[in-house]
């Protein structure tokens, strides 16, 4: 099972300061890495698939990057509805995996 | 406009039975694999299980491998996942979702509680 470990934990920020949250994976995934937001009571949405292609109506805010082993997704400026928690996922193996969140929080 | 709309869940006690469905619409069902993902109190998102689009392959995490069964009616547009021998530790909001290696779409969820 390919394992995914996000860092940081928990992001304390300001809104329109810049978030960059990292997805390593324990074993080559290619570019099969997808970003997801989920907030309290909803359903997770899908941002990035592909390690970098924006899903359908995702703000350019949001871009994704690196293939591998080791990925990023970079929020440039926090708008208020950007604090929640945000998953990656791995289909380049099964089972498929998730890493265990990152929540970006208002400081 | 796509849709998936989950159903099913609800209080149950260990070792007891669910039967979770999730009606599709807006697309063509069964030219698309579904899954089944949950997210527990506490924790993170846990795939538990897929099912291709005609239904001939599924697939299950190894938590529930053995007590959980997927299937799916193309002619109905639906989505299942028969729980059985539930425990505690499966207690979670369950989503189905649209599934191409990643998950494009999502319902809102149907709460599992296992508690005596």
């Amino acid at each position: 099972e390919i394992v995914l470990t996000q860092s940081p934990g928990t992001l304390s920020l300001s809104p329109g300061e810049g978030a960059t949250l990292s997805c390593r994976a324990s074993q080559s995934v290619s570019s099969n890495l997808a970003w997801y937001q989920q907030k309290p009571g909803q359903a997770p949405r899908l941002l990035i698939y592909g390690a970098f292609s924006r899903a359908t109506g995702i703000p350019d805010r949001f871009s994704g990057s690196g293939s591998g082993t080791d990925f990023i997704l970079t929020i440039s400026r926090l708008e208020p509805e950007d604090f929640a928690v945000y998953y990656c996922q791995q289909y380049g193996g099964l089972p498929r995996t998730f890493g265990q969140g990152t929540k970006v929080e208002i400081k | 406009e796509m849709q998936l709309v989950e159903s099913g869940g609800g209080l149950v006690q260990p070792g007891g039975s669910l039967r979770l469905s999730c009606a599709a619409s807006g697309f063509t069902f069964s030219s698309y694999a579904m899954s089944w993902v949950r997210l527990a109190p506490g924790k993170g998102l846990e795939w538990v299980s897929f099912i291709s689009g005609s239904g001939g392959s599924t697939y299950y995490a190894d938590s529930v491998k053995g007590r959980f069964t997927i299937s799916r009616d193309n002619s109905k547009d639906t989505l299942y996942m028969q729980m059985n021998s539930l425990r505690a530790e499966d207690t979670a909001v369950y989503y189905c979702a649209k599934t191409g290696g990643f998950y494009d779409y999502w319902g809102q969820g149907t709460l599992v509680t296992v508690s005596s």
